[in-house]
């Protein structure tokens, strides 16, 4: 079954710099890569997805990359701000439809002032 | 995005009671959702997929007895914790999917027994 890593556990960064989240994957059949961002207490919330025909996807300050060849795909946030502290999970999934999501074990963000 | 409720948002709980959780889909026909369970400082762990009319397929290692799960309607799936112990204690979300691949997630539901 698909297996997802997600790298770093923990994130650091100042206000204002760039954080990068990566994420790999096993099954090379898996063409959906959703990003979500986790704040304490809640559910989590969709920010930004790609799917396999595409390497990149931008949404403001938020953009994803995918490399199908070498199976990681990453997030990338710029202009970073107090709010975009969270936890942040990966996830791929295969097939179409209502398919299950295999989930990357989370990073947790935290933007210092 | 679609809106997925969750109610309650917590609870909390007496040992050998049960406690049943509401997940709707707000604005759309939910299909099949997705219940998991989520301990402190980890990764969500899918427990079950429920599809509209039919009985939910568990995850390996999820009790199906303890965790009854029903989808009676494309709006509606509700997660029962049976005869709950306090290593049921967990932060419960569901999923709803109306047949497309992205899914919305509910609130969450903090359960607490005692």
């Amino acid at each position: 079954g698909e297996n997802v890593e997600q790298h770093p556990s923990t994130l650091s960064v100042q206000e204002g710099d760039s954080a990068v989240i990566k994420c790999t994957y096993s099954d090379s059949a898996s063409n959906y890569f959703p990003w979500y961002k986790q704040e304490l207490g809640k559910g989590p919330q969709l920010i930004i997805d790609i799917r396999s025909n595409v390497g990149e996807k931008k949404d403001q300050r938020i953009a994803v990359t995918l490399n199908k060849t070498a199976k990681h795909f990453s997030l990338h946030i710029t202009e970073t701000q107090p709010e975009d502290s969270a936890v942040y999970f990966c996830a791929a999934m295969r097939g179409q439809g209502a398919q299950k999501l295999v989930f990357g074990q989370g990073t947790r963000l935290t933007i210092n002032p | 995005g679609a809106v997925v409720s969750q109610h309650p948002s917590w609870v909390i709980c007496k040992s050998g009671t049960s406690v049943k959780i509401e997940c709707r889909s707000l604005d759309f026909q939910a299909t099949t959702m997705f219940w998991y369970r989520q301990f402190p400082k980890q990764s969500l762990m899918l427990m079950a997929t429920s599809n509209e009319g039919s009985k939910a397929t568990y995850e390996q290692g999820v009790e199906k007895d303890k965790f009854l799960i029903n989808h009676a309607s494309l709006t509606l799936s509700t997660l029962t914790v049976t005869s709950a112990h306090p290593e049921d204690s967990s932060f419960y979300i569901c999923s709803a999917t109306g047949g497309v691949t992205e899914a919305f997630f509910g609130q969450g539901t903090r359960l607490t027994v005692v």
